[in-house]
């Protein structure tokens, strides 16, 4: 059984580039989140997606966006970037929207670098 | 809204010797409380959580955490430390009315010493 899967594993971008990372959830789960983790800190939310709708949101600037296809794997677009979008980036998922009691099992990354 | 502490930005232990990794939350209702282990190039793996019931949790690996409400705590603790626990561990809080929206701490980085 795979788990959650991420890709590309890294990412260069000059400021002002698009960026798209790619999710795939774990079998049988339909709700994805992502987050950002900058250099020594902790994950920070930036959105969750179910039914392919975007269901919550972080602190996180319009630039970021999303999207949830049928099979339930998900994308982040990030545009215009700045230097200080250069983060690991999680995707976790997890079987529904039934809240905190459920596990959220986490992909390894995307480490993105804005230079 | 809300927060997660980890006060303890880097621990060194030696290998067989006791853990404890501190962890303070602020949050008005009743929290879900997380331990999450991040290795190197890894993901970020579940260690236990506490929903309700017995404040004291066991997780994988043979780590423990005890939730205290009367200090906002849930420390981890482990009495002895193996080699491969070296890594980096978050505390994370949920609830509720933010879904599966966590919010989590700084970390806690762990150097294991022979």
């Amino acid at each position: 059984d795979a788990g959650v899967t991420q890709s590309p594993t890294h990412l260069i971008k000059t400021r002002g580039q698009q960026v798209t990372l790619r999710c795939s959830p774990k079998s049988g789960h339909d709700t994805v989140s992502w987050y950002q983790q900058a250099l020594g800190q902790g994950p920070q939310f930036i959105f969750q997606y179910y039914e392919e709708e975007e269901r919550q949101r972080g602190n996180f600037p319009d630039r970021f966006s999303g999207h949830q296809f049928p099979n339930y794997s998900s994308e982040l677009n990030v545009n215009a970037l700045l230097l200080g979008d250069s983060a690991l980036y999680l995707c976790a998922s997890s079987p529904g929207l039934a809240g905190p009691f459920d596990t959220q099992y986490f992909g390894p990354g995307t480490r993105l670098t804005v230079l | 809204a809300q927060s997660v502490t980890q006060p303890d930005i880097h621990i060194t232990v030696s290998e067989g010797a006791s853990l404890e990794l501190r962890c303070n939350y602020s949050y008005g209702a009743t929290p879900y409380l997380f331990w999450y282990v991040q290795s190197p190039g890894q993901g970020l793996q579940l260690l236990l959580k506490y929903f309700s019931g017995d404040t004291l949790v066991q997780g994988i690996k043979g780590f423990e955490a005890e939730f205290k409400r009367s200090q906002s705590s849930f420390n981890l603790r482990k009495p002895s430390v193996h080699w491969s626990d070296a890594a980096e561990y978050f505390c994370a809080v949920g609830a509720w009315d933010t879904g599966n929206q966590f919010y989590f701490g700084t970390g806690t980085s762990l150097t294991v010493i022979p």
